[in-house]
C-alpha cells in the first residue's frame, strides 16, 4: 500500500475559475481515486482512473493519470462555492491493499 | 437509506473512561474499516475486517479494539481514553464486485476526550 501525495495543500479561487490539484505516488498501481470532504462530513468517492486510462472526464472533473511520472491531476472546471472541500488521492494496488489517504488539497472557492 | 452508517456522531467523555463506536453497512460489503482524522486532517487507517475476519491491523494502541459480529457490522470499543485519542473516527467499507478498493464512508464518530 502507498499513499498519494496531494498538492498543493491549500488552494484559493473565485467562482467561475478552474482548479487542478496533483496527486503523486511511489509505486505500480491499479487505479488511482479522488475523494471529496465536506467540512464535517464523509469522505465521499469521485472518480476513478485505471492505470491504463490517461484522462477519464465526470461532469465536471476532468482526472489525468501519468504511470510514467507516477503522477495525477484533477481539474475542476468552472468551480462552483459548493466545491468547497478537502480532496484527497488514493492509489490502489490491489487485493487486500488498503487506501491510504495524505493531508489533501483544501479547496476553498470564493463567491 | 443510509449506505454507511455510524453512532454516535458525537461522543464527549472524560478521559479514563471506555467508549464504543459502531457502524453498520446495507452495501453487502465484505471488507470494513475504520480510520482515524487527527485535527490536521490527516485520515490514518486503523484496522480491517474481511468476512469477520481481521486483516489490517495498524500500529494502534490495544486500548482500541475492533468487533465484527457479521460482515455488515464493524463496531470499535476504546479502553481507557486518553486525551490524543480526541480524533474523528471513519468507519468505510469496499467489496464491489470488480474489486476497485472504492470505498465508502460514514459520516464520522466525532470523540472528544476531556
Amino acid at each position: 500500500s502507498q499513499q498519494g501525495e496531494e498538492d498543493p495543500q491549500a488552494l484559493s479561487i473565485q467562482e467561475g475559475e478552474n482548479a487542478t490539484m496533483n496527486c503523486s505516488y511511489k509505486t505500480s498501481i491499479n487505479n488511482l481515486q479522488w475523494y471529496r470532504q465536506n467540512s464535517g462530513r464523509g469522505l465521499v468517492h469521485l472518480i476513478l482512473i485505471r492505470s491504463n486510462e490517461r484522462e477519464k472526464h465526470s461532469g465536471r472533473l476532468r482526472v489525468t493519470l501519468d504511470t510514467s511520472k507516477k503522477s495525477s491531476s484533477l481539474l475542476i472546471t468552472a468551480s462552483r462555492a459548493a466545491d468547497t472541500a478537502s480532496y484527497f488521492c488514493a492509489p490502489f494496488s490491489g487485493g487486500y491493499n488498503k487506501l491510504i489517504f495524505g493531508a489533501g488539497t483544501r479547496l476553498a472557492v470564493h463567491p | 437509506d443510509t449506505a454507511v452508517s455510524q453512532t454516535p456522531k458525537y461522543l464527549v467523555t472524560q478521559m479514563g473512561n471506555d467508549k464504543s463506536i459502531k457502524c453498520e453497512q446495507n452495501l453487502g460489503h465484505d471488507t470494513m474499516y475504520w480510520y482515524k482524522q487527527d485535527s490536521k486532517k490527516f485520515l490514518k487507517i486503523m484496522f480491517s475486517y474481511n468476512n469477520k475476519e481481521l486483516i489490517i491491523n495498524e500500529t494502534v494502541p490495544n486500548r482500541f479494539s475492533p468487533k465484527s459480529p457479521d460482515k455488515a457490522h464493524l463496531n470499535l470499543h476504546i479502553n481507557s481514553l486518553e486525551l490524543g485519542d480526541s480524533a474523528v473516527y471513519f468507519c468505510a467499507s469496499s467489496g464491489d464486485s470488480l474489486n476497485t478498493g472504492e470505498l465508502f464512508f460514514g459520516e464520522g464518530s466525532r470523540l472528544t476526550v476531556l
